[in-house]
């Protein structure tokens, strides 16, 4: 089944814990995303990966790291949580973008509470 | 800058029609996308218009002028399993999709 997993589905953590969400597609897809979704705000870009090693700042990228060592995985690394990245996380993956229809599919997402 | 605008709640019957807006300004244009995400799901994909003009699929339909950078989701036979957030989605010159905050839709019996 084709899907993208993330890990874990709900954290709670303290202020300042590195912490990292992990993500993983099965579909062999070259363009992976991580956003986190706020009340009213919508879906936000943090990083994004157009391939294996190749790792770019989104809308949000403060206080985050990605890394892109195989194709098949993207984690999300907090250095130092703050409160104010308590949000809801989505991993993303789909083909290269640039060729048409990308449709986009998404992980169940990590609800993140950082005290 | 670039900004996606939808209406932030929308409420209908079970059993009618409902059409969610979407206007946009952004750098340049690459398609647009229609996606549901029902409470604590993920986004799952509905649409993608690219095209002027209007994409049926089964009950929904999503409409495209870019002239107007205008779109709508319309959502007919309405089902409770319906009720969902509707969002819009529009790829850049850049190839990065800029998002709306989405449309939260209320279907009552």
């Amino acid at each position: 089944e084709a899907q993208v997993t993330q890990n874990p589905r709900y954290l709670i953590t303290v202020t300042g814990k590195k912490l990292t969400v992990t993500c993983s597609q099965n579909m062999n897809h070259e363009y992976m995303s991580w956003y986190r979704q706020d009340p009213g705000l919508g879906l936000r870009q943090i990083y994004y990966s157009m391939n294996v090693e190749v790792t770019d700042k989104g809308d949000v990228p403060e206080g985050y790291k990605v890394s892109r060592k195989e194709k098949r995985n993207f984690p999300l690394i907090l250095e130092s949580p703050s409160p104010n990245q308590t949000s809801l996380y989505f991993c993303a993956s789909s083909e290269m973008v640039g060729a048409g229809n990308t449709e986009a599919f998404f992980g169940q997402g990590t609800r993140l509470t950082v005290v | 800058g670039q900004n996606i605008d939808q209406p932030t709640e929308m409420t209908a019957t079970e059993g009618a029609i409902v059409q969610i807006n979407c206007t946009y300004q952004t750098s340049g244009f690459n398609g647009l996308f229609w996606y549901q995400q029902h409470a604590g799901e993920a986004p799952t994909f509905l649409s993608y218009n690219v095209l002027d003009g209007l994409e049926e699929k089964g009950r929904f339909s999503s409409f495209l002028s870019r002239s107007k950078g205008y779109s709508y989701l319309l959502l007919k036979e309405l089902q409770m399993k319906d009720s969902a957030s509707y969002l819009c989605a529009v790829m850049d010159s850049n190839y990065q999709l800029i998002w709306g905050a989405g449309t939260k839709l209320i279907i009552k019996p």
